[in-house]
């Protein structure tokens, strides 16, 4: 089974630039989950979806970042313009189902590096 | 500021030793769950506890969750090399539905 797939894996741009993140989820799940990883900040949430509809984006850092699901098989995150502090280790989960103790499956990540 | 301390930060063991890593909080939690990430790939998750006083076995590793649910700790025994990585503990609060907090992390080496 295809798990969590996560394009591109590798973005170098340059400061100011537009830079579009894109998730697959796993097929027959409905929540999907942005996360951002870095050495001084660690995994943190961004903003997740379920079905489809944006529940909580608190994490997103500002109105430069922005995330979209307009369909259960597909979620972008873009940030407009990008900066150097947005270099950082970019992942989408997935999970199924609506308790607390559901299990998140993460992909491997987009490493994003802004000049 | 964590919403989840993990310690160490950092631990480097020798093959056959045994190791805890822990997580504590001054929130309540209605799951926590422990992950493991290598270098280069997403967290994987490795168990997930919803009890006070809960405590499960994955082979080497024992996890539990405290009786008032507000911190947690992972005990490999006899650690080997393939058990080196990067533990996250991540907590579900019960008033944030959904919604998983993560620790910084202990980074633990077991070399041959």
């Amino acid at each position: 089974d295809a798990g969590v797939i996560q394009s591109p894996r590798h973005e170098v741009t340059e400061m100011g630039q537009e830079v579009t993140l894109r998730c697959k989820p796993i097929s027959g799940h409905n929540s999907l989950f942005w996360y951002r990883q870095t050495m001084m900040r660690g995994l943190e949430l961004l903003i997740y979806f379920n079905n489809n509809v944006p529940i909580d984006d608190s994490g997103m850092p500002e109105d430069r970042f922005s995330a979209k699901m307009p369909n259960a098989s597909f979620s972008t995150l873009k940030i407009q313009p990008s900066e150097p502090r947005d270099s950082a280790v970019y992942f989408c989960a997935s999970s199924k189902g609506q308790d607390g103790g559901r299990t998140q499956y993460f992909g491997p990540g987009t490493r994003l590096l802004v000049l | 500021t964590q919403l989840l301390e993990q310690s160490p930060q950092f631990l480097s063991i020798q093959e056959g030793e045994n190791l805890t890593v822990y997580c504590n909080s001054s929130s309540v939690f209605s799951s926590l769950q422990w992950y493991r990430q290598e270098p280069g790939e997403g967290p994987v998750l490795l168990v997930t506890v919803v009890t006070g006083g809960e405590v499960k076995k994955l082979k080497r590793l024992t996890f539990q969750f405290g009786d008032a649910r507000k911190d947690s700790s992972l005990h490999i025994t006899a650690a080997q090399p393939g058990d080196t990585g990067l533990y996250l503990c991540a907590g579900s609060r019960t008033d944030s539905w959904g919604k998983f907090q993560f620790g910084a992390g202990t980074q633990v080496v077991v070399t041959p």
